[in-house]
């Protein structure tokens, strides 16, 4: 059980457009979903936290206008770039919990590259 | 910024002998996680030690925490080549958000 998937797991783009990342949880009802983010040889860093039906909390130093999240049902969180440019190039992880567990559950992450 | 700081950040061993690794923290949590990550892929949550736990067995797995310290050691006994990986502790302080460490690439060779 307790089991998350992002599509895609790859993405290659243009600068200047935008993507769509998707997390849901498989077996699960998340309340709350977290992105993440990771540059190459580097630890995950923490965008932002999204609860289902409510306006995501990020943290500082990252713009929400350029990273959309909604959060629009228990099973499934999305996170989009926009304009997006060779320096959002990265390995995009999400996680999922609800209420009653402490841990965390990863997806598979997806790797974003911006030529 | 990143709470965690863990030691060492790569460690080499031969297959059969245990690799040892240490995370420090600062400020008071609820509890501390141990990650592991293999190349490119997403995250195996390992174990979950409460603050006021002070030791945790999971098969191969040892975590020790010493909150008076603030730090915290992942023991992985008779390593297998599969065990190489990044592993990562990470933080709960109680804000729903984890914290992680810089993080420990562990390789196993055979």
């Amino acid at each position: 059980g307790a089991v998350v998937s992002q599509h895609p797991s790859w993405v290659i783009c243009k600068s200047g457009t935008s993507v769509k990342i998707e997390c849901r949880s498989l077996d699960f009802q998340a309340t709350t979903m977290f992105w993440y983010r990771q540059f190459p040889k580097q630890s995950l860093m923490l965008m932002a936290t999204s609860n289902e039906g409510s306006k995501a909390t990020y943290e500082q130093g990252v713009e929400k206008d350029k990273f959309l999240i909604n959060h629009a049902s228990l099973t499934l969180s999305t996170l989009t770039v926009t304009s997006a440019h060779p320096e959002d190039s990265s390995f995009y992880i999400c996680s999922a919990k609800t209420d009653w567990r402490e841990t965390q559950y990863f997806g598979p992450g997806t790797r974003l590259l911006v030529l | 910024s990143q709470q965690g700081e863990e030691d060492p950040q790569a460690l080499s061993i031969q297959e059969g002998e245990n690799a040892t690794m240490n995370c420090s923290y600062k400020t008071s949590i609820n509890n501390l996680q141990w990650y592991r990550q293999n190349s490119g892929r997403g995250l195996v949550h390992l174990i979950l030690i409460r603050s006021n736990e002070r030791e945790k067995h999971s098969g191969r797995l040892r975590v020790t925490l010493d909150t008076s310290k603030k730090s915290s050691s992942l023991l992985i006994t008779a390593s297998r080549a599969a065990d190489t990986a990044s592993y990562f502790c990470a933080t709960d302080a109680y804000g729903n958000k984890l914290v992680f460490g810089a993080g420990t690439i562990l390789r196993v060779k055979s």
